[in-house]
């Protein structure tokens, strides 16, 4: 079955920095890609939606200008989280979908913790 | 390795009537359980979580149980209706490797 991957699945960095989650899609062409934020004790919350060659589209309250998302090709999406807090740390995860087909299907998730 | 099932795949049912829908899960070992509703091309819409220590949520016509120790959920809609149709996943977030783990989903269609 289709699968899609998450890079890194964990990852420490300090506040200020940048640090980029990739999303890949490994045997399909996924035109537009899922961004999900969770925080502990919470529902799984969109963040945006990104379809391939073209901007995002973000959810209300959620900052473009700091969290960049690329979907610069049919198998890759990345999400930039810029000048990062500790307020960010929580669990992001992605899905993707083919064109074709209502199917979605999802990454395993990338832990952040903002130190 | 956590398994997340769900049973049936599809499920049609007539307008007004109330439903379950269910789902299982291999590795009890969990932080919390959840179900989502999916429409066709959309992504997900959260509709109710369940933590590990809480046997059930409502959500004005829904209503989540948890059985931990038999690694089951149901999802109660009382009252279909027709815009109740789409697809719901549940979804389990698992201790050790702390990944979620989505069933398959079962698609509702509600016929008006």
């Amino acid at each position: 079955g289709a699968v899609v991957s998450q890079h890194p699945s964990r990852v420490i960095c300090k506040s200020g920095t940048s640090v980029k989650i990739e999303c890949r899609s490994l045997d399909f062409q996924a035109t537009t890609m899922f961004w999900y934020r969770q925080f502990p004790k919470q529902s799984l919350m969109l963040m945006a939606t990104s379809n391939e060659g073209s901007k995002a589209t973000y959810e209300q309250g959620v900052e473009k200008d700091k969290f960049l998302i690329n979907h610069a090709s049919l198998t890759l999406s990345t999400l930039t989280v810029t000048s990062a807090h500790p307020e960010d740390s929580s669990f992001y995860i992605c899905s993707a979908k083919t064109g074709s087909g209502n199917t979605i299907y999802f990454g395993e998730g990338s832990w952040l913790t903002v130190v | 390795k956590q398994e997340v099932t769900q049973i049936p795949a599809a499920l049609s049912v007539p307008e007004g009537e109330n439903l379950v829908l269910n789902c299982s899960f291999t590795d009890s070992a969990i932080y919390n359980l959840q179900w989502f509703r999916q429409d066709p091309g959309k992504g997900l819409t959260s509709l109710l979580l369940i933590q590990s220590s809480q046997r059930e949520q409502t959500s004005g016509r829904l209503n989540a149980s948890l059985d931990k120790s038999s690694g089951r959920s149901t999802l109660y809609i009382a009252a279909s209706q027709p815009g109740d149709s789409a697809t719901y996943l549940c979804a389990v977030l698992s201790f050790g490797n702390e990944k979620l783990t989505f069933g398959t989903g079962t698609r509702l269609t509600i016929i008006p």
